[in-house]
């Protein structure tokens, strides 16, 4: 069975640092996507990034960046110098094969104190 | 980027009431949407999937009597939720994709449905 898990419930942080996010995913099939969404205090679920099996290929994105790791079945997410606006909840998200289905894991409640 | 609208954004309504919860696809043709619920401070919860033409897909746990699934439309989908109890108070989320497969999910902004 696929499983995502972002073993991290909650984490603060002071502006201006650099935090990572872990996510982690078991499946057994071979073709697979794993996806970041965040999802702010007004509850709208923002896209961040989507990575297939085949490419892992680290990924940047101005401060965001993604780490894709198959020997480890991770996908970590690091925000380098945080900003406050960053405040919200980031899902993890997995896909696989012919199942049109995104399973997402339980989320990360990232909090950037000013 | 894909645009997806909910309406309404936020209702309440009594117990035993009926409530229709639309999701759009503004600017692309969406050939499968699925519903999601998610309780508060919990995750994302596949509730059905449902392609345009068809019978929606129900996750099993979910009562397809009672979350009524229509999408009549490759724009337009819309869930109904049938003598709502204050037990289905939730903030639901639809999403659509475009393609097939593994094809990128776009959210619309969500419902928060309050059951008095």
């Amino acid at each position: 069975a696929q499983k995502v898990t972002q073993a991290q419930t909650e984490i603060s942080v002071v502006e201006k640092e650099d935090v990572t996010l872990d996510c982690v995913y078991e499946t057994r099939d071979t073709t697979y996507y794993l996806f970041w969404y965040k999802q702010p205090p007004s509850g709208e679920l923002v896209f961040l990034i989507r990575r297939n099996s085949f490419d892992e290929q680290n990924e940047i994105s101005g401060r965001y960046s993604w780490n894709f790791q198959k020997s480890t079945s991770s996908f970590n997410f690091t925000i380098t110098a945080s900003q406050v606006v960053d405040s919200a909840v980031y899902f993890c998200a997995f896909g696989a094969g012919r199942d049109d289905k995104i399973i997402f894991g339980k989320g990360t409640r990232l909090h950037i104190l000013p | 980027g894909a645009v997806v609208s909910q309406h309404p954004s936020r209702v309440i309504c009594k117990s035993g009431t009926s409530v229709k919860i639309e999701c759009r696809s503004l600017d692309f043709q969406a050939t499968t949407m699925f519903w999601y619920r998610q309780f508060p401070k919990q995750s994302l919860m596949l509730m059905a999937t449902s392609n345009e033409g068809s019978k929606a897909t129900y996750e099993q746990g979910v009562e397809k009597d009672k979350f009524l699934i229509n999408h009549a439309s490759l724009t337009l989908s819309t869930l109904t939720v049938t003598s709502a109890h204050p037990e289905d108070s939730s903030f639901y989320i639809c999403s659509a994709r475009q393609g097939f497969g593994q094809e990128t999910q776009y959210f619309g902004p969500g419902t928060r449905l309050l059951v008095l």
